[in-house]
């Protein structure tokens, strides 16, 4: 049983069109999250949903949107993708933002591997 | 502001000790992670910190140490498997992680 999942695993894609990335999580956590890691492997926080509800939302282009039809889902849609954007894209949840800490454990998808040509 | 440093690459021996450290600025803080990330796998959880001391949890261990701002994790009877990147992340005022780049752990026979 996958925690946290996405898909797809790698995406290859040309400038200019639209894709999106797929997240799922079967632990019931109230938060999600959208990770880029880019190939100086930092980790940068790209948006957060708890509740269903933007909480973070860094200066990413507004190209970038996340979608969470439930709070077990959250979808990252990119749109008029550029080169700058290929990198290794992580979902992960935790379960709540704040509140008992231990329990802020992230848990992270297996990331997807996105190569815009 | 907020930065958050570790070293780049370390190398260690299978059998050995190792201490990767990592030092931190922040003005709000609500702990600090430490994640190990095999290559081309997603970061998984070792370990949480949010009081000064030490944390056993099986052959690793974190240190925390709030008023200098650093932590290091320490990882005994190295095996070839422990052979990661092992990223630093502490969570701020808004409960929002930050990442450290890693430190890319290679374990020679």
């Amino acid at each position: 049983d996958t925690a946290v999942s996405q898909t797809p695993k790698y995406l290859v894609t040309q400038m200019g069109n639209d894709k999106s990335i797929k997240c799922e999580q079967n632990l019931g956590h109230d938060t999600m999250y959208w990770y880029k890691q880019d190939s100086k492997k930092f980790l940068k926080i790209m948006f957060s949903y708890n509740n269903k509800e933007l909480i973070i939302n860094e200066t990413v282009p507004n190209r970038f949107s996340p979608k969470s039809p439930d709070k077990a889902h959250l979808n990252l849609h990119i749109n008029s993708l550029e080169l700058g954007d290929s990198a290794v894209y992580f979902c992960a949840s935790s379960q709540d933002h704040a509140g008992v800490v231990s329990e802020e454990t992230q848990y992270f998808g297996p990331g997807t591997r996105l190569l815009v040509l | 502001g907020q930065n958050i440093d570790q070293p780049t690459e370390m190398t260690a021996t299978e059998g050995a000790i190792v201490q990767i450290n990592c030092t931190y600025q922040t003005s709000g803080f609500n702990g600090l992670f430490w994640y190990q990330q095999h290559a081309g796998e997603a970061p998984t959880f070792l370990s949480y910190n949010v009081l000064d001391g030490l944390e056993e949890k099986g052959r690793f261990s974190s240190f925390l140490s709030r008023s200098k701002g650093y932590s290091y994790l320490l990882l005994k009877e190295l095996q070839m498997k422990d052979s990661a990147s092992y990223l630093c992340a502490f969570m701020d005022s808004n409960y929002q992680l930050i990442w450290g780049a890693g430190t890319k752990l290679i374990i020679k026979p």
